[in-house]
């Protein structure tokens, strides 16, 4: 079974400084990882994945990833938040082994970006 | 850029009644999926369809759920008779493999009363 952890359920920046979002995730097999991003009334946008490939995955907008095996983490950072960003973000693992896909999510991040 | 599409965005309906929610895939993807959010939980995962079949399913999807692709290119799920509980966001998916992102909808907003 896989399960997601998001350790933040709101996080605060000011524009211009980074950001960070906490993931941690727990699968019985190699997993694979997804960040995705859902704004106000818009539908789900992945962001990036993760595939056990290169353990930091770079994703659209500036937003990047790091895979940490040891710690099971699955951390999504932005060196500099801008307004846009302001958004839910959701870390997803999905099931390997026999499933035919299934994707399981955290409980999703709401990220505020102050001027 | 392909997106995935769902009709209605809002669909409000009386406890009781039938519901059908559509969905048209990105078009050269093989494998589709439902999932739904109630207000304030998770995004939970319902049912993964492949090869005009369902392939998996999660416990919340019983008798009261059912998915077809009638045509080849829509994807649907319907529940049968609606309760309050099902009031909830869903989503369609669609991917091209099971190794693959899977692609999502902006949403169907079920309100049962």
């Amino acid at each position: 079974a896989q399960s997601v952890t998001q350790l933040d359920s709101h996080v605060s920046v000011s524009e211009g400084t980074p950001v960070l979002l906490r993931c941690n995730y727990s699968s019985s097999y190699s997993p694979s990882l997804f960040w995705y991003v859902q704004h106000p009334n818009k539908g789900l946008q992945l962001l990036l994945k993760y595939t056990s490939a290169a353990t930091l995955v770079k994703g659209i907008n500036g937003f990047e990833a790091e895979f940490k095996k040891s710690e099971t983490s699955f951390h999504l950072t932005k060196p500099s938040a801008h307004m846009s960003d302001a958004a839910e973000y959701f870390c997803v693992v999905k099931a390997g082994g026999t499933s035919y896909g299934k994707l399981t999510f955290g409980q999703g991040t709401i990220l505020t970006v102050h001027p | 850029e392909p997106e995935v599409t769902q009709t209605p965005s809002h669909q409000v309906t009386q406890m009781g009644q039938e519901v059908i929610l559509r969905c048209v895939p990105i078009s050269n993807h093989l494998y589709f999926y439902w999932y739904r959010q109630i207000l304030g939980q998770k995004v939970e995962f319902l049912v993964s369809f492949y090869n005009n079949e369902i392939s998996e399913k999660s416990e919340i999807f019983d008798d009261q759920f059912s998915v077809e692709r009638p045509d080849g290119s829509n994807f649907t799920l319907k529940i049968r008779s609606t309760k309050l509980e099902d009031s909830a966001m869903y989503f369609c998916a669609s991917g091209f493999g099971t190794g693959n992102e899977q692609y999502f909808g902006p949403g169907t907003r079920l309100t049962v009363t």
